[in-house]
């Protein structure tokens, strides 16, 4: 069953350093997804992207936060200074063209800023 | 701003008994809700979505929705011990760009 596919699982990282999380998502999917969830807190969304454009963006996706599609199948999260509060887990969610609505998860990376 | 709210919990029930778990949503508008699975650690699983007045089965699990009081509820027959997780009720926001969360309730059937 295809299935979101997101890289690194884990990643540390020092305060104000640049990370990169990389996501694949399921392969006939137009739309793509970011969420964040810190440790016991609700899951809370991100940023939208569709036809290589973001569709939504939440406050949370301010101008640190940017998201690439570099290729046909890699979406990316870029998080450019990172800081201690930025620690949670990213996940990737792609939707497919018939239901951008109905949302599939990756596994998540696990972010630890030091 | 919409929002989506359950109760945290935990929900206890032993092995074998239908475990119920409620929604309530701000948004009259809403047209759909999706029910995922968390394990502790690990991403949300889509369990069900519903986007009809009524109910919809699946296996063991049935979500109800009812669009005059604003409230969905997710039904689990037969709950067994690998059932403990926490169940993430969600809506799209007006444009359909975004799922809103809940917090989760937290289910735990003992055996």
């Amino acid at each position: 069953e295809p299935e979101v596919t997101q890289t690194p699982s884990h990643q540390v990282t020092q305060m104000g350093q640049e990370v990169i999380l990389r996501c694949v998502p399921i392969s006939n999917h137009l739309y793509f997804y970011w969420y964040r969830q810190i440790l016991g807190q609700k899951v809370e969304f991100l940023v939208s992207f569709y036809n290589n454009e973001i569709s939504e963006k939440s406050e949370i996706f301010d101008d640190q936060f940017s998201v690439e599609r570099p290729d046909g199948s890699n979406f990316t999260l870029k998080i450019r200074s990172t800081k201690l509060e930025d620690s949670a887990m990213y996940f990737c969610a792609s939707g497919g063209l018939a239901d951008q609505e109905t949302q599939y998860f990756g596994p998540g990376t696990r972010l630890l800023v030091l | 701003q919409k929002e989506v709210e359950q109760n945290s919990g935990p929900l206890s029930v032993p092995e074998g008994a239908i475990a119920s778990l409620n929604c309530t949503y701000s948004d009259r508008g809403s047209q759909s809700f999706f029910w995922y699975r968390q394990y502790s650690g690990k991403s949300p699983e889509l369990i069900m979505f519903i986007y009809s007045n009524g109910d919809k089965e699946d296996g063991r699990f049935t979500a109800q929705l009812n669009k005059a009081s604003q409230y969905v509820s997710l039904l689990i027959r037969d709950s067994q011990p690998s059932d403990s997780a926490t169940y993430l009720c969600a809506a799209p926001n007006q444009a359909g760009t975004a799922l809103i969360f809940g917090k989760g309730t937290t289910l735990s059937v003992s055996s």
